[in-house]
């Protein structure tokens, strides 16, 4: 069980143009998606939370203009990087976490294969 | 935000050996967990230690915490070819009730050689 999906797994495309990145948990309902990003030989840095029905909360010097998040669903979450430039070229990691509803979850996330980006 | 450490960064050992890795945090935490790697893929979770835990095991591996100093080591025993990847300990700063994404550190380079 506990497995998150991500689509598409790689996408090459133009600068300027924009690219839309799906996150589902296929076998659980995540209340919470997060997105991280990881440029090469580098560790995951966290860009932004993602909570169901709400806005998402972003880490300090992520624009939430150029990285937009929705969670439409206790199973999607979707990240639009707008109008790319090759600067944006990275991998994109999304995780969800198990909604426990009255249980402690200790916060173990659960990782979806990534996203490659290119922007040529 | 807190950043965790590894070291080595990268580690080169033969097949059959053991092979440690060590994480360092600055802040307090509620947990740490280890992930692997492989070379252009997403993460695999590993092993998660709870702040009022010490050590714990999962097959081949053993991961202890000392909160006193701030650190975690991630042991591999009979280490495989297989094992090669890059290993990330990632620390969480509440249990689960706040909307907290994990802090990863750096990550070790794992390389066994046949």
């Amino acid at each position: 069980g506990a497995v998150v999906s991500q689509h598409p797994s790689r996408v090459i495309c133009k600068s300027g143009t924009s690219v839309k990145i799906e996150c589902r948990s296929l076998d659980f309902q995540a209340t919470t998606m997060f997105w991280y990003r990881q440029f090469p030989k580098k560790s995951l840095m966290l860009m932004a939370t993602s909570n169901e029905g709400s806005k998402a909360t972003y880490e300090q010097g992520v624009e939430k203009d150029k990285f937009l998040i929705n969670h439409a669903s206790l199973t999607l979450s979707t990240l639009t990087v707008t109008s790319a430039h090759p600067e944006d070229s990275s991998f994109y990691i999304c995780s969800a976490r198990v909604s426990l509803r009255g249980r402690r979850s200790y916060n173990e996330q659960f990782f979806g294969p990534g996203t490659r980006l290119t922007v040529l | 935000s807190q950043q965790g450490e590894e070291d080595p960064q990268a580690l080169s050992i033969q097949e059959g050996e053991n092979a440690t890795m060590n994480c360092s945090y600055k802040t307090s935490i509620n947990n740490l967990q280890w992930y692997r790697q492989n070379s252009g893929r997403g993460l695999v979770h590993l092993i998660l230690i709870r702040s009022n835990e010490r050590e714990k095991h999962s097959g081949r591996l053993r991961v202890t915490l000392d909160t006193s100093k701030k650190s975690s080591s991630l042991l591999i025993t009979a280490s495989r070819a297989a094992d090669t990847a890059s290993y990330f300990c990632a620390t969480a700063l509440y249990s689960g009730g706040g909307a907290d994404g994990l802090t990863f550190g750096k990550g070790t380079h794992l390389i066994i050689q046949p």
